[in-house]
């Protein structure tokens, strides 16, 4: 079974600043990793994803986050946040095999402050 | 628009008053998935289909609840006799497609409310 912490309910942060949102995962077997956006009332887009290979992935709207297996993390940055980029984020985790349905962590509300 | 669609967006009911939703996948998806979302939460997973076949499903999916996605296409997910925990978002995912194979792609969700 797999499990998904975000330690982090809210984050404010000011435009134009960097930021990490922390998420770490934990799992019996191989897993792919996502970040998902989600905006008011509206599904979830996804950002980025750890399938295998490079431990930085690179995502849309300038996100990134980094792998790491001895961690058991994996971290969404951005080095300069706009308002725009106010939202709820959602890391989730899947097996990499059978269902590969996602279990996710419970959220973390990016603040954006002029 | 060629995205995973579901209807309706919104719907109010009354406690005990049946309901469903409908799920498109996109239409190479063969993997579809439902998951529900209450305030402030992520989104748990419900219930997972390949193809026609229901493969698995969460405890979650209490006797009330029922999916089916005949043909392999849409899908429905029905709730009897609604509850006022049953309040939540439900949202459709589908995978599959040549494209972005190893991840989801999500609906706009359908808002159930319970009165």
């Amino acid at each position: 079974a797999q499990s998904v912490t975000q330690l982090d309910s809210q984050v404010p942060v000011f435009e134009e600043a960097p930021v990490e949102l922390r998420c770490n995962y934990s799992s019996s077997v191989s897993v792919y990793l996502f970040w998902y956006v989600q905006y008011p009332n509206q599904g979830l887009q996804l950002l980025l994803k750890y399938l295998s290979g490079s431990t930085l992935v690179k995502g849309i709207n300038g996100f990134e986050a980094e792998f790491n297996k001895s961690q058991t993390s994996f971290h969404l940055r951005k080095p300069s946040v706009h308002i725009s980029d106010t939202a709820e984020y959602f890391c989730a985790v899947s097996g990499s095999s059978g269902t590969y349905k996602y279990i996710f962590g419970t959220g973390t509300r990016l603040k954006v402050l002029a | 628009d060629t995205g995973v669609s579901q209807d309706p967006r919104h719907k109010i009911t009354k406690r005990g008053q049946n309901v469903t939703f409908r799920c498109d996948p996109i239409s190479e998806h063969n993997r579809l998935y439902w998951y529900r979302q209450t305030l402030g939460q992520g989104p748990e997973f419900l219930t997972y289909f390949q193809n026609e076949a229901q493969l698995e499903k969460s405890r979650l999916l209490s006797d009330r609840f029922s999916a089916e996605r005949p043909k392999g296409s849409f899908s429905t997910l029905e709730i009897q006799r609604t509850e006022q925990g049953d309040s939540a978002m439900y949202l459709c995912a589908s995978r599959g497609g040549l494209v972005g194979y190893n991840e989801q792609f999500f609906g706009p969700g359908t808002r159930l409310t319970v009165l």
